[in-house]
């Protein structure tokens, strides 16, 4: 079947380091995506990663292992805005096949 | 500017009326999608229509009926509308397929009484 786990809610403090993980399982596999959703806005795009590995963008890192159907999310020195939903979406034969999405909460 | 804009941004009816909700894109992009996520956040694909030619049809009630006109533009249609069809459909595009970066519309929030 297909599958993507992510943990429900996360809390972490303002100037810390938090990681997301997500685990999936998909019928073929292109590369996994990460996306940011705030409350009652649109999902915006984060990353994508096709290749085994760590990908850095500025305060935001993914890493990929395609052989553990393993990613996950690091955002280093967090910042209130911060405080989202984080999606992780697997790119399958013909569809991404999204997770639930991590609540993130930031404390200051 | 806009680069997907989707209208309208709130929708509420009552059960039984029929509603559309358009959605129209401005990046050149070759792929549309309409998905529809839930009270629990989860984002289902409903349709996927590459150069106005449907390639995906989740398993979703055929009250539901897309239309795209034109490759920068996706309709929905909802027939017979339905209280489990309270939720917030988004509209996307990307350039290629779905391994390509996907670019949101602002969402519908569709609430049926």
């Amino acid at each position: 079947g297909q599958n993507i786990d992510q943990p429900t809610e996360m809390t972490a403090t303002e100037g810390a380091i938090v990681q997301i993980n997500c685990t999936y399982q998909t019928s073929g596999f292109n590369g996994l995506f990460w996306y940011q959703q705030h409350a009652g806005e649109a999902p915006t795009f984060l990353s994508y990663n096709v290749l085994d590995g760590l990908e850095e963008k500025g305060r935001f890192s993914s890493f990929l292992s395609r052989s553990k159907g393993y990613s996950y999310l690091l955002l280093k020195e967090l910042q209130m805005k911060d405080s989202a939903s984080y999606l992780c979406a697997a790119g399958g034969n013909y569809q991404l096949i999204w997770g639930a999405g991590t609540k993130l909460i930031i404390k200051p | 500017d806009t680069a997907v804009s989707q209208t309208p941004k709130y929708l509420v009816t009552q059960m039984g009326n029929d509603k559309s909700i358009k959605c129209e894109q401005n990046l050149g992009h070759d792929t549309m999608y309409w998905y529809k996520q839930d009270s629990k956040k989860f984002l289902k694909i409903m349709f996927s229509y590459n150069n106005k030619e449907l390639i995906i049809n989740e398993t979703v009630p055929n009250r539901f009926s897309p239309k795209s006109p034109d490759k920068a533009h996706l309709n929905l249609h909802i027939n017979s509308l339905e209280l489990g069809d309270s939720a917030v459909y988004f509209c996307a595009s990307s350039l290629l397929d779905s391994n390509t970066e996907a670019f949101f519309g602002q969402g519908t929030r569709l609430t049926v009484v």
